[in-house]
């Protein structure tokens, strides 16, 4: 089966760097993405990794290594307003590109 | 602008009524989803249409039905089979154009209570 796996909370001050890990079981996928949640919500894409390697959006960088099949999302200059959950998917290989969803991560900015 | 749009953002069903979720898109996506979300958990799939007049059961179809008639619409209705139906429901869309980076779009939700 496939499967990922998240931390359920990870708690950081304003200005510091938080990391959020995703570890998955699968026999295949396109890529690795993550999306963020706000209470009440509705997700928000953030990232998408096709390849190995560093992807990086403003604050936001998304890192990917099928061989350790491990992901994570790295939040920089950490503000009150990034108070909220992330989810790490994976795409499906095949063709009807379904996204298989870790459970999420909650994440708290203390001033 | 577009974008999906969901309604209502607030729903109350009486026990053995069947209630419809509206989603709709001007995206021009092929690709449509309903997901469920309970309290403190992820998201999980109820059906999913990557063309008109077709779609697919998701991991938790029981209870649920929907219907693609038009591109740009995909309502989903909880029957009276779901005994638990109290959830955020999220409807999601996705272009088939290859390259991708793999991105749906989501509404804003609706969330459904039992009375």
């Amino acid at each position: 089966g496939q499967s990922l796996e998240q931390p359920s909370e990870v708690t950081a001050v304003e200005g510091a760097i938080v990391q959020i890990n995703c570890t998955y079981q699968t026999s295949g996928f396109y890529g690795l993405s993550w999306y963020q949640q706000h209470d009440g919500g509705a997700p928000t894409f953030l990232s998408y990794n096709a390849l190995d390697g560093l992807e990086e959006t403003g604050r936001f960088s998304s890192f990917l290594s099928r061989s350790d099949s491990y992901g994570y999302l790295l939040l920089q200059e950490l503000q009150m307003k990034d108070s909220a959950s992330y989810f790490c998917a994976l795409s499906n290989a095949g063709n009807n590109r379904k996204l298989i969803w870790g459970l999420g991560t909650s994440l708290a900015v203390n001033p | 602008d577009g974008g999906i749009t969901q309604s209502p953002k607030y729903l109350f069903r009486k026990e053995g009524q069947n209630v419809t979720l509206s989603c709709e898109q001007n995206l021009n996506h092929d690709a449509m989803y309903w997901y469920r979300q309970d309290p403190g958990q992820g998201l999980r799939l109820i059906y999913y249409s990557q063309i008109v007049n077709d779609f697919q059961k998701g991991d938790i179809a029981e209870g649920y039905s929907v219907s693609r008639e038009k591109k740009e619409s995909f309502p989903l209705t909880v029957t009276s089979a779901q005994k638990n139906p109290t959830a955020f429901y999220l409807c999601a869309s996705h272009t088939a154009e290859r390259p991708t980076n793999e991105k749906l779009f989501f509404g804003s939700g609706t969330q459904l209570s039992v009375l």
